[in-house]
């Protein structure tokens, strides 16, 4: 069984650029979520999707999107990109929705807004 | 809201002390609660969980009580190695998402 995959691994951006960050779940694995890691502090939930479908989201503006594709990958975009943005992003994959707490993590993307 | 609070670090303990990280939640309804880990350089994993009160999780000697009437869920290990040392996050599930706490740096000197 794969684990979860992110690219890349790291990423410098301006502010008010785009960008875009990739996740392959495990294989099998309906729902993502997205977090955001601060440095110093704890993921904060982003958003979920299952079945390519939003299934929840955090407190994030709607400048944080995201799809979900049919081969269990993912990608989380965010729009005009601000210093603040600066962060881990991780993404995590489960099975479906009804064991949404039981979780894998991706290494992570390393975002720099300068 | 919801949330998790937990113990502030860093923690430097000898290798075979006894470990406590506290963690503290606040939550509507009856979450499920969990402790994950992040060692140097790897992504996050589950350590254990507990769903529901008085549950106990346990995994690689650590524990974790789900003590509702006190609204913690605090993490224990007898004996730590040099192994252990990484960062710990408490966490809870709500049925939609994830509330993380801001971590615990463990530093296990030989």
């Amino acid at each position: 069984e794969t684990g979860v995959t992110q690219s890349p691994t790291h990423l410098i951006k301006t502010r008010g650029q785009q960008v875009t960050l990739r996740c392959s779940s495990q294989s099998g694995h309906n729902t993502v979520s997205w977090y955001q890691q601060a440095l110093g502090q704890g993921p904060q939930f982003i958003f979920q999707y299952y079945r390519e479908e939003e299934n929840g989201r955090g407190n994030f503006p709607p400048r944080f999107s995201g799809l979900q594709f049919p081969n269990y990958s993912s990608e989380l975009n965010v729009n005009a990109l601000e210093l603040d943005d600066s962060a881990l992003y991780l993404c995590a994959s489960s099975l479906d929705e009804r064991s949404a707490d039981t979780q894998y993590f991706g290494p992570g993307t390393r975002l720099t807004v300068l | 809201g919801d949330s998790v609070t937990q113990m502030e670090g860093p923690v430097t303990l000898s290798e075979e002390a006894f470990l406590t990280i506290n963690c503290t939640y606040t939550a509507t309804g009856y979450p499920s609660l969990f402790w994950y880990v992040q060692y140097p350089g790897e992504g996050l994993q589950l350590l254990l969980k507990a769903t529901k009160a008085d549950d106990k999780g346990s995994n690689k000697g650590f524990e974790a009580t789900y003590r509702k009437e006190t609204t913690s869920f605090h993490l224990e290990k007898g004996s730590v190695q040099v192994s252990d040392s990484a960062v710990y996050f408490c966490a809870l599930y709500t049925g939609n998402q994830f509330y993380f706490g801001t971590g615990t740096s463990l530093t296990v000197i030989p």
